[in-house]
């Protein structure tokens, strides 16, 4: 399945860093998330975007910042990160059609804060 | 807030046993979806569940939502290598919003 992308897919960054990471969905779906997956962790919703247009942030630290400059790409602003920040970033997508809004997954970031 | 649990959080069994993961929600769910991921890999959706009382089947595996609607389970008859990963189940609390369970990772034994 290639209709989400994620970039990088792992990612290495000190603690005083900036990175980005970047997600691209070729489904032509109107909504797209950010979700945290942690070892011992459910999948844990980060932002959710609908049109553009932020609709849910989950009490996530600032130092994680979400960019949705159209509907089919979505970017998370990284920085001065801690290590227990480390885990498997995923985004996805959905579109709201007859009652079913199933999310495609990327492949995920795996990111490292060292 | 709402918490969705699944239990067991992990199950071993040996190929060709049945295998039963069960969704519990501290409220009454919306709509069920269900996913599995694969080790290394992300989540794949299987399947929505709407109607309380709703059964679907796929193949091997038979899906079902609770009456109350406060509980779902994921059923595996005859279990294959290939079902092995960590199933979660989501409740879609609004629209575009996403509870996901707490998984449970089933290993297979050949």
């Amino acid at each position: 399945e290639t209709g989400v992308t994620q970039t990088p897919r792992h990612l290495v960054m000190g603690m005083t860093n900036k990175k980005s990471l970047k997600c691209e969905q070729h489904l032509g779906h109107n909504a797209m998330y950010w979700y945290k997956q942690s070892a011992k962790k459910p999948l844990e919703l980060m932002f959710v975007y609908n049109f553009k247009e932020q609709t849910e942030n989950n009490s996530v630290p600032s130092r994680f910042s979400p960019e949705c400059p159209n509907s089919s790409h979505l970017f998370l602003h990284l920085h001065t990160l801690q290590p227990e920040d480390s885990a498997l970033y995923l985004c996805a997508s959905s579109s709201f059609a007859g009652g079913s809004y199933e999310q495609y997954f990327g492949p995920g970031t795996r990111l490292t804060v060292t | 807030g709402q918490q969705v649990m699944q239990i067991p959080q992990y199950q071993h069994v040996q190929e060709g046993e049945d295998f039963t993961t069960y969704c519990n929600s501290s409220t009454t769910l919306s709509n069920i979806q269900w996913y599995k991921q694969r080790p290394g890999g992300h989540p794949v959706f299987l399947i929505q569940l709407v109607k309380s009382g709703e059964v679907k089947k796929q193949k091997r595996l038979t899906f079902q939502f609770g009456e109350a609607k406060k509980n779902s389970s994921l059923h595996i008859t005859a279990t294959q290598t290939t079902d092995v990963g960590t199933y979660f189940c989501a409740d879609t609390s609004g629209t575009y919003k996403y509870i996901f369970g707490t998984g449970t990772r089933l290993k297979v034994l050949a």
